[in-house]
């Protein structure tokens, strides 16, 4: 299986300010063939189901606001929210889809400094 | 926009067989080039993908589970059903399905049951 493993596992932002998460992958997900990445950025509130945010690896899905962005390459990626809103707070997970079974990064909790 | 709701038992006995349910509305799970999946969280932790049926049948399984799985559709009510054999305390979690496409992210989710395996 591909192992996901995510840093920080929890940050503390203050409001407006940057956050940064990593998601690294035991190998690459970059199809070659294709060029994309299978990699998604989901986003987990208390009480809720995960939300798809990013697919893609930097593709936003439709309705997710655009201070979110997703990059990296390979075996390398970064979640970036711009400007962190009070209702960012939440635990984000970075998901591959390159192979089956599908794994989850360990997930970074996100909290207002 | 189609919707997913899991039902369940909430509490199994050790040994005993778990069966959920997934009622999808908005759309026909026999339609489209769509995979249905459960995917499980325990309380605190992370996500674990434990399997996915075609809009055709076909199903794959996550080979890392340690108790057999079977997941199936029933197109005539529009839901699909995870079947959990010998549960043991290690599968207590709260049980989500969703819904991917040919790509194998998830882009609609269920709100989640929790089952509780205790005697």
């Amino acid at each position: 299986d591909i192992v996901m493993t995510q840093s920080p596992d929890s940050l503390a932002v203050s409001l407006g300010e940057r956050a940064t998460i990593n998601c690294k992958s035991s190998q690459s997900i970059l199809y070659s063939f294709s060029n994309k990445n299978y990699l998604a950025w989901y986003q987990q509130k208390p009480g809720q189901p995960p939300k798809l945010l990013i697919y893609w690896a930097s593709t936003r899905e439709s309705g997710v606001p655009d201070r979110f962005s997703g990059s990296g390459s390979g075996t390398d990626f970064t979640l970036t929210i711009s400007g962190l809103q009070a209702e960012d707070v939440a635990v984000y997970y970075c998901q591959q889809y390159y192979t089956s079974p599908q794994t989850f990064g360990q997930g970074t909790t996100v909290e207002i400094k | 926009q189609v919707q997913l709701q899991e039902s369940g038992p909430g509490l199994v006995k050790p040994s005993q067989t778990l069966s959920l349910t997934c009622v999808v509305s908005g759309g026909s799970i026999s339609s489209g080039n769509y995979y249905w999946n459960w995917i499980r969280q325990p309380a605190g932790k992370g996500l674990e993908w434990i399997g996915r049926v075609h809009t055709t049948g076909s199903t794959y399984y996550n080979p890392s589970l340690k108790s057999p799985v079977t997941i199936s559709l029933d197109t005539s009510k529009n839901q699909f059903s995870l079947s959990l054999s010998s549960v043991t305390a290690t599968d207590t979690a709260v049980y989500y399905c969703a819904r991917c496409g040919g790509a194998f992210y998830f882009d609609s989710w269920g709100q989640g049951t929790l089952l509780n395996v205790s005697s």
